[in-house]
């Protein structure tokens, strides 16, 4: 079974410019988690969708974060400008669906290194 | 909100000798997770071990083994007979085991511990 797969491995851009990365999750599973960790400091939550719906966003820095999940399978993170302080990795995790289950557990990917000059 | 606190940046270790790794948290919580995390160099965090609140047997993995103070609200983890393959990251995390609540899926981490083995 593959796992969660990330793209691009890393990625460098310039202040001002987009740039998107795409999450994809264990397939059929449901749950599907955004996740950021800025050098140095702890791995914080941004968003979960389940299937295509966002379930929580409260992680979401500001509204140069846009996050997609069409379908309810691959996720993209567009960040549009970047900023400096954006600068970080970006993981991905999924899940499966957790009715009545209370011991799932989030799969992570490889992240995603972001630099931005 | 519920925190998780690493207080060793590093930590080394000789080889075949044994380490302990640090973890507080704080919850109001009387249900939930913790969870040790692996992320070694240049590859994917992976699950260690797994410790559900309301158990009171700390939990076993092979060389891992956890010691879960819930009291204390501490959580640390044990690593035997440390090999050449256990270098990395090492995140501690909580969880809240109030289903599907919104928030409450999402793994809260700390700081992250690195560990270094001495040949």
């Amino acid at each position: 079974e593959a796992g969660v797969t990330q793209f691009p491995s890393h990625s460098v851009i310039e202040k001002g410019q987009t740039v998107t990365l795409r999450c994809d999750p264990i397939s059929g599973h449901d749950n599907l988690y955004w996740y950021r960790r800025v050098m140095g400091k702890e791995i914080k939550f941004l968003l979960h969708f389940v299937k295509e719906s966002k379930q929580d966003e409260s992680g979401m820095p500001n509204n140069r974060f846009l996050a997609e999940r069409t379908g309810g399978t691959y996720s993209t993170l567009k960040v549009q400008p970047a900023e400096l302080e954006d600068s970080g990795v970006y993981f991905c995790a999924s899940q499966p669906g957790l009715a009545g289950k209370r011991q799932e557990t989030q799969y992570f990917g490889p992240g995603t290194r972001l630099l931005v000059l | 909100a519920q925190t998780v606190t690493q207080s060793q940046p590093e930590m080394s270790v000789q080889e075949a000798e044994t380490v302990t790794l640090s973890c507080t948290y704080d919850t109001s919580e009387s249900d939930y997770y913790l969870f040790w995390y692996k992320q070694p160099p240049s590859r994917q965090m992976i699950l260690v071990i797994r410790q559900e609140a309301y158990k009171q047997q700390n939990a076993t993995e092979n060389r891992f083994s956890v010691n879960f103070q819930k009291a204390a609200k501490s959580f640390s983890l044990k690593i035997s007979d440390s090999q050449l393959g256990d270098p990395a990251m090492y995140f501690c995390a909580y969880r809240s085991a109030r289903g599907v609540v919104q928030g409450a899926q999402k793994l809260v981490f700390g700081q992250g511990t690195r560990l270094t083995i001495n040949p």
